[in-house]
C-alpha cells in the first residue's frame, strides 16, 4: 500500500516551453502533496505544499507563476514548469500525505528528471 | 525553509562495520524520518519516529528521536555493500502544514 506514481520519469524540453509533471497516489487519498526539487549531490528542497481543492503554499524564493501547482483531486497533483529555462533543469520529486494514519504519511514518487535544452 | 544539519557529509567504511549519522535542527519537530535515496530514484522511507525519546529498529537499522525534539540519529549495524547510498533525515512540522524538511544528506560507501 501507499504507492505514489510520478510521471514522466524523465523529460527533455526546449527552452521556453512548458512541462507538466504528474503525481498520483494509487491506493490512498492524498489530502496533501509536496513538491521537491533536487540538484545533483544536494538535498531535497521543498518547493510547495498543495492541499486538495485549494491554492498551493509556496516556500520562500519559489516563483508561483513559474511553478504552477494544481491539486484538483485527492489522488492527483500536477506541477507545471512554465517557460522552462536551462537553470530549471533538475530532479523534481513529489510526496503524498494521506493524513489518515501514519502508514500513508511518507511516500515519495520516483522523481522526474527535467532537462531543458 | 527549515535548516536541518546532517553529519557526517560522507562516510567510507569497510563491510561489516557499524555506521552512525545524526541530524540536528534549530527547530522542534513533531516527527523525524530517515530515508535512503539511490541515484535517480525518489527517497525510500527507512524509519519513522513519532515522539521524543523513541528508539525504533528496522532490521539492522536503529534510529532515535532526540529528547529535545531537535535531533535524531541513525545507526546501521554490520554494514553490507547494498547499504551504499545517500541517507537523509527529514523533520515534519504539524502546525505549519505538515511539511517535511530534509537534512543535507550523508553519502555512504561500503568497501567490500
Amino acid at each position: 500500500g501507499a504507492v505514489v506514481s510520478q510521471h514522466p520519469s524523465w523529460v527533455i524540453c526546449k527552452s521556453g516551453t512548458s512541462v507538466k509533471i504528474e503525481c498520483r497516489s494509487l491506493d490512498f487519498q492524498a489530502t496533501t502533496m509536496f513538491w521537491y526539487r533536487q540538484f545533483p549531490k544536494q538535498s531535497l528542497m521543498l518547493m510547495a505544499t498543495s492541499n486538495e481543492g485549494s491554492k498551493a503554499t509556496y516556500e520562500q524564493g519559489v516563483e508561483k507563476d513559474k511553478f504552477l501547482i494544481n491539486h484538483a483531486s485527492l489522488t492527483l497533483s500536477t506541477l507545471t514548469v512554465t517557460s522552462a529555462h536551462p537553470e530549471d533543469s533538475s530532479f523534481y520529486i513529489c510526496s503524498a500525505w494521506g493524513g489518515r494514519g501514519r502508514v500513508y504519511g511518507y511516500t515519495f514518487g520516483s522523481g522526474t528528471r527535467l532537462t531543458v535544452v | 525553509g527549515q535548516q536541518l544539519n546532517q553529519s557526517p557529509q560522507s562516510m567510507f567504511i569497510q563491510e561489516g562495520e557499524d555506521v552512525s549519522m545524526n541530524c540536528t535542527s534549530s527547530s522542534i519537530f513533531n516527527t523525524w524520518l530517515w530515508y535512503k535515496q539511490d541515484p535517480g530514484e525518489g527517497p525510500v522511507l527507512l524509519i519513522a519516529l513519532y515522539k521524543a525519546g523513541e528508539l525504533t529498529s528496522n532490521g539492522r537499522l536503529t534510529a532515535q528521536f532526540g529528547i529535545t525534539r531537535k535531533d535524531s540519529f541513525l545507526n546501521i549495524s554490520a554494514s553490507i555493500p547494498s547499504d551504499v547510498g545517500i541517507y537523509f533525515c527529514a523533520g515534519q512540522l504539524y502546525h505549519t502544514g505538515n511539511q517535511f524538511y530534509f537534512g543535507t544528506g550523508t553519502s555512504l560507501t561500503v568497501i567490500p
